[in-house]
């Protein structure tokens, strides 16, 4: 597995607005992980991209996922107080390989 | 179990003393994964088991590191002669990771929080 980057390192917005952050990496994958962290605690898995896939939505979360610029977006609509949080990308290839995982991208939601 | 559970949540250590964090999986998850997360840092990947056997350990940054996973479930991550450096949150994860398509999605546990005085 290969690591990837995001971007932006930190992000800070108003209740109700949308929150996008990007990742890139480097080479060919077959699928694309996000994860959350809140303060204090573990990785949370959010959403699995496949490699065939461009577009996959959970909730108010929709992914994109562009092969062909190796990069993938994570967009939380309608973002609340509670969205405040880490975020790390993962980009990852076969079962059972280790993820490795960014800086991450700080979101700060203020009500 | 329902989670990945570690223990102990905090640890403060003496710099030169010895400590184990102990990781229980989800029952059933073939592959466990160690990170080491400094503040403010992202998780950084230490080894990694697929049940008993170690495949990859070389994020271990020293030989003070070492971790096992005798009968392929629970595991303990060990370090010896503590130094200040080694002061991390260390955070166990699980997977299927074998059979289906999300195999590799990682289950986290809570953390074990070291301090080396």
């Amino acid at each position: 597995s290969q690591q990837g980057e995001e971007d932006p390192q930190a992000l800070s917005i108003q209740e109700g607005e949308n929150a996008t952050m990007n990742c890139s990496y480097k080479t060919s994958i077959n699928n694309l992980q996000w994860y959350r962290q809140n303060s204090g605690r573990g990785l949370v898995h959010l959403i699995l991209i496949r490699s065939n896939e461009r577009e996959k939505h959970s909730g108010r979360l929709r992914v994109t996922l562009d092969t062909s610029k190796k990069s993938s977006s994570l967009l939380i609509t309608a973002s609340r107080a509670a969205d405040t949080a880490s975020y790390f990308c993962a980009p990852g290839g076969q079962a059972g390989t280790a993820l490795i995982f960014g800086k991450g991208t700080t979101l700060s939601v203020s009500s | 179990g329902a989670g990945v559970s570690q223990s102990p949540r905090y640890k403060v250590a003496k710099r030169g003393q010895d400590v184990a964090l102990r990781c229980d999986p989800i029952s059933g998850h073939v592959s466990l994964f160690w990170y080491q997360q400094a503040l403010g840092q992202g998780p950084e990947f230490l080894t990694y088991f697929q049940n008993e056997a170690q495949l990859d350990k070389s994020g271990l940054p020293s030989d003070r590191f070492f971790a096992e996973r005798p009968e392929g479930s629970v595991s303990t991550l060990k370090i010896q002669r503590t130094q200040q450096e080694d002061s991390a949150v260390y955070l166990c994860a699980s997977s299927l990771g074998t059979g289906s398509f999300g195999a590799n999605v990682l289950t986290f546990g809570a953390g074990s929080r070291l301090t080396v005085l």
